[in-house]
């Protein structure tokens, strides 16, 4: 069984939809990344949290540490917004990253 | 600045071939990582490295070989490429210190092995 587990594996929206995207993990944690990676393209960093809640724009990212779980929410979800979103987490025995497999979101006009 | 930069974008190499991956950043960062991205799987570390001259193996080492004489610069090297080389490579930097802070990536080079 995989250490990060995201779900769901192929996620497909109308613009304008309410998205989310959950990440579950089994190793005790230092932090939690949200990374997103276009077609062909490089990874750039969303969030990068360890309690809590953060928000940028669309993009909400919350994290349970006692539950093991995080989610990725993206409001009013746009065509633009199709891409791989990939969860993270830093692993507090070894200090590396280990990553999911990802989330392809496709929004449809 | 320029972030985190890779070169080739693309390569082509036979079996048994060998060749260097580049990767530089201009953020004075020191921490820097080589990660594989296959399909259907998570990236893995390759190498890493704490600063320069320190470098040390991540989950699949084997066939690579990093250093790391500047802080801006950390090569990959593929001493004898292999089929199961065939990947996306991504190159990785981010601040050193205790506190953990956001990872650059590079564009990626996509490697096929033949």
């Amino acid at each position: 069984k995989n250490e990060v587990e995201q779900s769901p594996q192929n996620l497909t929206a109308q613009e304008g939809e309410f998205i989310t995207i959950n990440c579950s993990y089994s190793v005790g944690i230092s932090a939690l990344h949200w990374l997103q990676q276009h077609p062909g393209g490089g990874i750039v960093s969303l969030f990068m949290l360890s309690s809590g809640k953060k928000k940028h724009g669309r993009l909400i990212a919350t994290i349970n540490i006692q539950e093991k779980h995080s989610s990725l929410h993206i409001t009013a979800s746009h065509p633009r917004d199709s891409a791989v979103y990939i969860c993270a987490v830093r692993s507090e025995a070894t200090n590396k990253l280990i990553f999911g497999t990802g989330t392809l979101l496709a929004v449809q006009p | 600045n320029a972030g985190v930069t890779q070169t080739p974008k693309f390569q082509v190499l036979k079996t048994g071939q060998s060749m260097t991956l580049q990767c530089a950043q201009d953020m004075n960062h020191e921490y820097m990582s080589w990660y594989r991205q296959d399909p259907g799987m998570g990236l893995r570390l390759i190498h890493y490295s704490v600063g320069a001259g320190i470098t040390d193996q991540g989950e699949v080492p084997n066939g690579y070989n990093v250093s790391r004489s500047t802080t801006e610069d950390f090569p990959l090297r593929l001493l004898s490429a292999a089929p199961s080389q065939t990947s996306v490579y991504f190159c990785a930097s981010s601040r050193g210190g205790r506190e953990f802070h956001e990872q650059y990536f590079g564009p990626g080079t996509r490697l096929t092995v033949t």
